[in-house]
């Protein structure tokens, strides 16, 4: 079965630090998303990208679908305390179902 | 007003009983879905409908059941609930187009006792 590595599972920073986190798998994937989930919400979309290779931002927040299909990452810059929540992978598998795979998540606490 | 809508916002309940989740959406997609959040779990597939009588399992099915009643509306029922059920519920929408975004509503806190 498919296997998505997301990475790392929780971060703590200083504000205005910047922020990078990953997805890894073992099996290929036509598009990738990044969501956000702040407490007590439903995950919110942040990045879609369509195509390998693709550089994506959106304000202080870039992701890139990588070349070989199979990761993803997401970069924040000069975080601020908003930032604080938890993001996720979320590849669309193929074949026409077109089914999410949710990363695990990763917890981020900014410190003022 | 929120386009996925989902109620309750939070129920507390007892093993045994039967609990219904309901989902309404405004934003005219075709194809909606049920979660399950768990801590450090992420999110996982229940059920997913891709139109009015189309239901079709997801990885953690066994416990569940769906109903498509409309284009707009997807419900979840928990048969007869048990403590392990206990988790944060999520529906979500997306177009019928080929890999479009699923939009989330605000969750179901379900506390099973």
């Amino acid at each position: 079965g498919q296997q998505l590595n997301q990475s790392p599972q929780s971060m703590f920073i200083q504000e205005g630090e910047d922020v990078s986190m990953n997805c890894t798998s073992s099996s290929i994937f036509n598009t990738w998303l990044w969501y956000k989930q702040d407490p007590g919400e439903g995950p919110v979309l942040l990045i879609a990208l369509y195509k390998a290779g693709e550089l994506t931002s959106n304000g202080r927040l870039t992701a890139q679908f990588g070349i070989t299909r199979k990761d993803s990452f997401l970069n924040i810059s000069a975080s601020i305390p908003s930032d604080v929540g938890i993001y996720f992978c979320a590849p669309l598998t193929q074949g026409g179902s077109e089914k999410l795979v949710f990363g695990k998540g990763t917890k981020l606490t900014v410190n003022p | 007003d929120a386009d996925v809508t989902q109620t309750p916002r939070n129920r507390i309940t007892k093993t045994g009983k039967r609990i219904m989740l309901e989902c309404s959406q405004t934003k005219g997609h075709d194809r909606m879905y049920w979660y399950r959040q768990d801590p450090g779990l992420g999110l996982r597939l229940i059920y997913y409908s891709f139109d009015v009588k189309d239901i079709n399992k997801g990885e953690i099915s066994d416990g569940y059941s769906v109903s498509r009643q409309a284009q707009a509306k997807f419900s979840l029922s928990l048969e007869s609930a048990i403590p392990n059920q206990t988790a944060l519920y999520f529906c979500a929408t997306s177009d019928f187009y080929g890999n479009q975004p699923q939009h989330f509503g605000d969750g179901t806190r379900l506390s099973i006792l």
